[in-house]
């Protein structure tokens, strides 16, 4: 079975412009996380889309969203780009809402780079 | 979500047990703790996690003290594929999906 697949795999923009990163979750699994990996940090939460809602948003400005579509795949937009969004955007998949008893399944990453 | 201490960066020989410690001495009774690794320009994968009992699968142990507030991941036979970075992360019931990463420990598995 495939696992969790990310959209492009490198990406590279100019400060100002806009992006989306796509993302398509393991079969039968309803939930998508977006992560952001800046370069020697670890992950940090941006959202959490279960059912097309919003069911949680990390710390990061408006000039990130993201919708889930019914296919349960998902896209991250973000606007308005800045030298410091370069960095290692991932995608986690799970079944449900990602209880504590299901596991996070993540995808590879879309590395965006804006010069 | 408690916070966790792991030291930056442990070496271990091929074919020995790796050790890598955690600390979470402000963990609530319905905290759970989770290890992710992360090798090098990959996605997270999921390792194991554990309440209170000690845990075994296929990938690692879990030994979690008794006042559940440090723990140790072993992994019994290391190899140069086990070499990445590991996340040690404390999680309540309740965040959904958020797993909130540290700076984790690059363990080098050397031949």
């Amino acid at each position: 079975d495939a696992g969790v697949t990310q959209s492009p795999t490198h990406l590279i923009k100019t400060r100002g412009q806009h992006v989306t990163l796509r993302c398509s979750p393991i079969s039968g699994h309803k939930s998508v996380s977006w992560y952001q990996q800046v370069l020697g940090q670890g992950p940090q939460f941006i959202f959490q889309y279960y059912e097309k809602e919003e069911r949680g948003r990390g710390n990061f400005p408006d000039r990130f969203s993201a919708r889930q579509f019914p296919n349960y795949s998902s896209e991250l937009n973000v606007n308005a780009l800045l030298l410091g969004d370069s960095a290692l955007y991932l995608c986690a998949s799970s079944p449900g809402l990602a209880g504590v008893l299901e596991t996070q399944y993540f995808g590879p990453g879309t590395r965006l780079l804006v010069l | 979500d408690a916070k966790t201490t792991q030291p930056p960066s442990m070496d271990c020989a091929e074919g020995r047990a790796a050790n890598l410690p955690c600390n979470h001495s402000t963990i609530s009774g319905n905290e759970y703790v989770y290890w992710y690794r992360q090798i090098h320009s990959q996605g997270p994968q999921y390792i194991i996690h554990g309440l209170k009992n000690n845990e075994t699968n296929e990938m690692a142990s879990l030994i979690i003290t008794e006042d559940r507030k440090s723990s140790t991941l072993i992994l019994p036979h290391a190899t140069l594929r086990d070499t990445a970075v590991y996340y040690c992360i404390v999680r309540v019931v309740t965040s959904g999906s958020r797993l909130t990463f540290g700076e984790g420990t690059q363990l080098t598995v050397n031949p």
